[in-house]
């Protein structure tokens, strides 16, 4: 199974700061990552796929980048609604799996 | 618009069985992959199984071969996930979601959840 691990694993900042989540793969999975946003008692939206393309409906401020074995999630004005556990998801190969997720604190 | 319903809650006892729903519109139901994803209480996301349902193509998680079972019912535009011989660490969210293009595992369309509570 390929094992996705999220840095940091939690993060606080303040609204308008930039910030990155990185995410890395036990092998390279080329472009197969996708990220999604998870908000308590809701379900997972996705927000970036094949590593940096935007969702339809998603700010701009949200970007992704990276291939291989390493990603990143990047949110470059961080806004209030912002605040949401974020996880990446590889669809590279079978069994599929997720990150463990990284929480995203707004002070 | 596709939409994925799922019922609220179930409360089982160990050893018993519990039959998942999801309810799908908005598209041709039953032709396209549909995924089963769980979470555990403060936990991350864990990628249960993966079925096209008319068709009965399923693929699943090695620690589930043999306790779950995938149906679906075309006339309601229904899937389900039957999983057996629940045990506590089956008390989760159940999600189900498609993809878009079907087969990419890019998890565009969620259900709300259904919440399994094992428990004696």
């Amino acid at each position: 199974d390929i094992q996705m691990t999220h840095s940091p694993s939690s993060l606080s900042a303040s609204v308008g700061d930039r910030i990155t989540i990185t995410c890395r793969a036990s092998q390279s999975i080329s472009n197969y990552l996708n990220w999604y946003q998870q908000k308590p008692g809701k379900a997972p939206k996705l927000l970036i796929y094949a590593a940096s393309s935007l969702q339809s409906g998603v700010p701009s401020r949200f970007s992704g980048s990276g291939s291989g074995a390493d990603f990143t999630l990047t949110i470059s004005s961080l806004q209030p609604e912002d605040s949401a556990t974020y996880y990446c998801q590889q669809s590279y190969s079978n069994p599929i799996t997720f990150g463990q997720g990284t929480r995203l604190e707004i002070k | 618009q596709v939409q994925l319903v799922q019922f609220g809650a179930e409360v089982k006892k160990p050893g018993s069985s519990v039959k998942l729903s999801c309810r799908a519109s908005g598209d041709t139901f039953g032709t396209y992959t549909l995924t089963w994803v769980r979470q555990a209480p403060g936990q991350g996301l864990e990628w249960m199984a993966r079925v096209i349902p008319v068709l009965g193509i399923t693929n699943y998680t090695q620690k589930f071969q043999g306790r779950v079972t995938f149906t679906a019912d075309r006339s309601t535009s229904t899937a389900y996930m039957e999983l057996n011989s629940l045990t506590s660490e089956d008390t989760a969210v159940y999600y189900c979601a498609r993809d878009a293009p079907s087969g990419s595992d890019i998890f565009h369309f969620w259900g709300q959840g259904t919440v399994l509570i094992v428990s004696s």
